[in-house]
């Protein structure tokens, strides 16, 4: 059972655009999801995170939506680059727990 | 710093083998973890240690064995494994192991390549 979902494989995004990447999760418990960029053969960098008493976080191209009633979140990259070329997983967690649950991963790519 | 080291890099063994995955963080972090991702999967939770000592084994075959000496280092000792345990192996840390809503985040290591033959 897939707790939290990345539903798109793929994206493909020239540079300057918007990139918009979507997740859904099912578990209601989930309190603080998080968003990791990973390159090949590299291990998944930290991007942006939202705790859920939130529906905004924003870090310089890099905006996380939550929209905790559709159970949905989604990752803005604006403008988007050549290296931002990667995948990008969404993971969720419940309060007070170390246990971090990845979504299947969505490869972003920007072509110029 | 918010660096995670893993060594080695790769490691190719065979299935009567036995090897050691080695992590290291100097950031003063209390939460380590293992991680293991296959080809085109998430990754996913194996082992959670916090202040030293084991707190989520998310039910991994025995196998696999964590050790952490100290609150820097964290091993996962293998044994007899098997072709299918082929994957890229993550270790992490955090700052505590009171999750992530204080505003806690997951550094990774690059991961350990390792290949069962």
């Amino acid at each position: 059972d897939q707790q939290v979902k990345q539903n798109s494989p793929s994206l493909s995004v020239q540079e300057g655009r918007i990139s918009i990447l979507n997740c859904d999760y099912t578990n209601s418990m989930f309190d603080y999801f998080l968003w990791y960029k990973k390159y090949p053969a590299e291990g998944p960098t930290f991007l942006i995170s939202i705790s859920s008493i939130k529906d905004k976080n924003e870090d310089g191209r890099f905006t996380v939506f939550l929209n905790k009633s559709a159970k949905h979140l989604s990752l803005h990259i604006v403008p988007s680059q050549p290296g931002d070329s990667a995948v990008y997983f969404c993971a969720a967690s419940g309060y007070n727990t170390d246990k971090l649950i990845f979504g299947t991963g969505t490869r972003l790519q920007v072509f110029p | 710093d918010t660096e995670v080291t893993q060594t080695p890099k790769h490691l190719v063994m065979g299935m009567t083998n036995k090897k050691s995955l080695k992590c290291e963080q100097h950031m003063g972090h209390r939460a380590m973890y293992w991680y293991k991702q296959k080809a085109k999967k998430p990754p996913e939770l194996m082992f959670v240690y916090s202040y030293e000592k084991l707190s989520i084994n998310e039910s991994v075959p025995s196998r696999f064995s964590p050790e952490c000496p100290n609150s820097s280092l964290l091993n996962l000792h293998l044994h007899a494994l098997q072709p299918e345990d082929s994957a890229l192996y993550l270790c992490a840390s955090s700052q505590d192991g009171q999750g992530f809503v204080s505003g806690n985040t997951i550094y990774f290591g690059e991961g350990s390549w390792l290949t069962v033959v």
